[in-house]
């Protein structure tokens, strides 16, 4: 696609239950973010996938949280027995690291509400 | 680690005024590039601006320019003749050209643009 595109855009849980998020990245972007935006505040940095690297989960919050991506592909953002402190927009952002190509292009986020 | 801070968690203006920004960054790299990312109430994130650090030029599109004061390690953003499609959170970030090519975001400033 010619964007990012995430799914849900919007996801109301129970809490206790899991939610799987979802991110497609632009065809060819090796570098795939996941932040949360919590209402009205910054990106908080999550998880950050680079090639066939290990990933850097330096953000993830707790073992609660995990994500995967296969290759250079799609990514899922899994969180585990939700609270209610996990309700946020979750954005993620793909790119190429090429010279000035490192400019990250974002989807639409994922509005989670846990109630 | 790299960090990106943004000192003014809100700012306001008149339509037509001019507007500036802050951020500043820490690092101990020499080569990397910097951005300045928009957020209007969509959520979608935009790219207004980015810098080159080994470029001495000062980056301008239409109404944003940069004031780029590398040995200061600050990176403002000026939006000239304001309007209301400003706006919105604007966000500075840095990412290294070398090492760990992780996009570091600031906290974000909340930019109101009054007719």
């Amino acid at each position: 696609g010619a964007g990012v595109s995430q799914s849900p855009s919007n996801k109301v849980t129970e809490k206790g239950k899991d939610v799987e998020l979802r991110c497609d990245p632009i065809s060819g972007h090796t570098a795939l973010y996941w932040y949360r935006q919590r209402l009205g505040q910054g990106l908080e940095f999550l998880i950050y996938f680079q090639g066939n690297s290990a990933p850097d989960k330096s953000g993830l919050p707790s073992d609660r949280f995990s994500a995967e991506r296969t290759g250079e592909s799609v990514s899922t953002l899994t969180i585990q027995r939700t609270q209610q402190e996990d309700s946020a927009v979750y954005l993620c952002a793909s790119s190429l690291i090429v010279g000035l190509n490192t400019e990250a292009f974002f989807g639409q986020g994922t509005r989670l509400t846990v109630v | 680690a790299q960090t990106v801070t943004q000192s003014q968690p809100e700012m306001s203006v008149q339509e037509a005024e001019t507007v500036t920004l802050s951020c500043t960054y820490d690092t101990s790299e020499n080569n990397y590039y910097l951005f300045w990312y928009k957020q209007p109430p969509s959520r979608q994130m935009i790219l207004v601006i980015r810098q080159e650090a080994y470029k001495q030029q000062n980056a301008t599109e239409n109404r944003f320019s940069v004031n780029f004061q590398k040995a200061a390690k600050s990176f403002s953003l000026k939006i000239s003749d304001s309007q209301l499609g400003d706006t919105a959170m604007y966000f500075c970030a840095f990412i290294p050209v070398q090492g760990a090519q992780k996009l570091v975001f600031g906290q974000g400033t909340r930019l109101t643009i009054n007719p």
